[in-house]
């Protein structure tokens, strides 16, 4: 009963370096969400898709791309990571109607 | 996008009911939700109210809404240390839940 699955938990960049941290849900849900999570800032939206195929930005996608791999899975790539991108990133999944989200346990990404 | 706001802090006694505040200003919120999260750990969901209820209750939580002043609050009743986490008020929007700075519970034993 995994639910959604974030790797890596931790990370350490250096400023100009690219990774890509992945998610998987194994609930067969359409809808799959890209988070950051700042000090004092809740939670905001940077990507999402509503279904495999299709891509969209949301609040604060500057700096980030994304790939809806298939259904399940769901990519978050930093081409040139910032200090400014230090932050907690979470992955959800939706399935439809008013279900709720349900999140991964986060990457905790350090850029120095 | 829409705006959330909950107080950053709230500290009860062990034993006490905790109420945990959110305001927002997207009145066509169908859904708003309560996610808990603890140190180190994702977003958990609590509960949930439907935004044509005023109140859902279950077990130890109790949701009230008052739509017409677009305020959303939980209430824990008999606090436990366990209950100790910050806590997220998020309405749902079109495509997105919207989450307020979250609120963190400290329970004093």
């Amino acid at each position: 009963n995994a639910g959604v699955t974030q790797t890596p938990k931790f990370q350490v960049l250096k400023t100009g370096q690219s990774m890509t941290l992945q998610c998987a849900q194994d609930m067969n849900h359409n809808s799959m969400y890209w988070y950051r999570q700042d000090p004092g800032m809740g939670l905001r939206l940077i990507y999402y898709s509503a279904s495999e195929g299709t891509t969209d930005k949301g609040e604060v996608p500057n700096g980030y791309n994304v790939s809806r791999l298939n259904k399940r899975e769901f990519s978050l790539r930093l081409e040139s990571a910032a200090p400014s991108q230090t932050s907690v990133y979470f992955c959800a999944s939706y399935p439809s109607g008013g279900s709720p989200l349900h999140f991964g346990n986060g990457t905790r990404l350090t850029v120095t | 996008g829409e705006d959330v706001e909950q107080s950053l802090f709230l500290s009860v006694r062990e034993g006490d009911s905790s109420v945990i505040n959110c305001t927002y200003t997207d009145s066509s919120s169908t859904y708003l939700y309560w996610y808990k999260q603890e140190p180190g750990a994702g977003l958990q969901l609590l509960t949930y109210i439907f935004s044509n209820m005023d109140m859902k209750q279950d077990q130890r939580l109790t949701v009230l809404l008052n739509k017409k002043d677009k305020h959303l609050s939980l209430r824990i009743a008999d606090t436990q240390t366990g209950d100790s986490a910050i806590y997220f008020c998020a309405p749902r929007g079109a495509n997105n839940l919207f989450f307020g700075t979250g609120t963190r519970l400290t329970v004093i034993p």
